[in-house]
């Protein structure tokens, strides 16, 4: 059974920019996650995605957004790129809301 | 009160020895406590996970010890191996009240000498 995957591998941006990341969860997973893995700052809850609707929200600016396709993939977008979003963003997906989360590889997003 | 705290932040383990990485919290709702390795370049991997009615759990060399009083929680590393160094991360959730929302710690990056 194929894992989470994302896409881009790797992601350079300019200060300003939009970025857009993509992730694909596990086949028959309903619930996708978003975390951002800053140096030094751990994981942190971005986005929590079920049936299509955005369940629950970290402490990020607006400019973070996302959506989940009625395929269950995702997508996160990143406006008015700043520095210090240059991070691992790790898409996890769950095959029920109290279930575990499966990690995919992560985006790494380099913002100059 | 979403805090996970997490100790140590880096821990050297001769192999074969035990390595034991201890977690915090102060939310009482918190009811799912997973712990996730990560290798570098990799996403994190669940490696075992608790439910606060339980006071311990055993998957082979890895054990969670559970404190629900005390609020806390740790994972032991039997016979340590260097195949085992990698990031460790405690994590927390009100699962069955919220959903979704893991709270992860600071995470502990283990080196196992040979």
């Amino acid at each position: 059974e194929a894992g989470v995957t994302q896409s881009p591998t790797h992601l350079i941006k300019t200060r300003g920019q939009q970025a857009t990341l993509r992730c694909s969860p596990i086949s028959g997973h309903t619930s996708v996650y978003w975390y951002q893995q800053a140096l030094g700052l751990g994981l942190q809850f971005l986005l929590w995605y079920d049936e299509g609707e955005e369940r629950n929200r970290g402490n990020f600016p607006p400019r973070f957004s996302g959506r989940q396709f009625p395929n269950y993939s995702s997508e996160l977008n990143v406006n008015a790129l700043e520095l210090e979003d240059s991070a691992l963003y790790l898409c996890a997906s769950s095959l029920e809301v109290i279930d575990t989360q499966y990690f995919g590889p992560g985006t790494r997003l380099t913002v100059l | 009160q979403q805090q996970v705290k997490q100790s140590p932040q880096s821990l050297i383990v001769q192999k074969g020895g035990i390595s034991i990485i201890n977690c915090a919290y102060e939310n009482t709702a918190f009811d799912y406590f997973p712990w996730y390795q990560q290798f570098p370049g990799k996403g994190p991997a669940l490696l075992i996970a608790i439910r606060p009615d339980v006071s311990e759990k055993k998957e082979g060399r890895f054990t969670i010890s559970f404190n629900k009083s005390a609020k806390q929680f740790s994972l032991h590393i039997m016979d340590s191996q260097p195949g085992d160094s990698a990031t460790y991360f405690c994590a927390a959730t009100p699962l069955y009240n919220q959903g979704g929302k893991l709270i992860f710690g600071q995470g502990t990056e283990l080196s196992v000498k040979p």
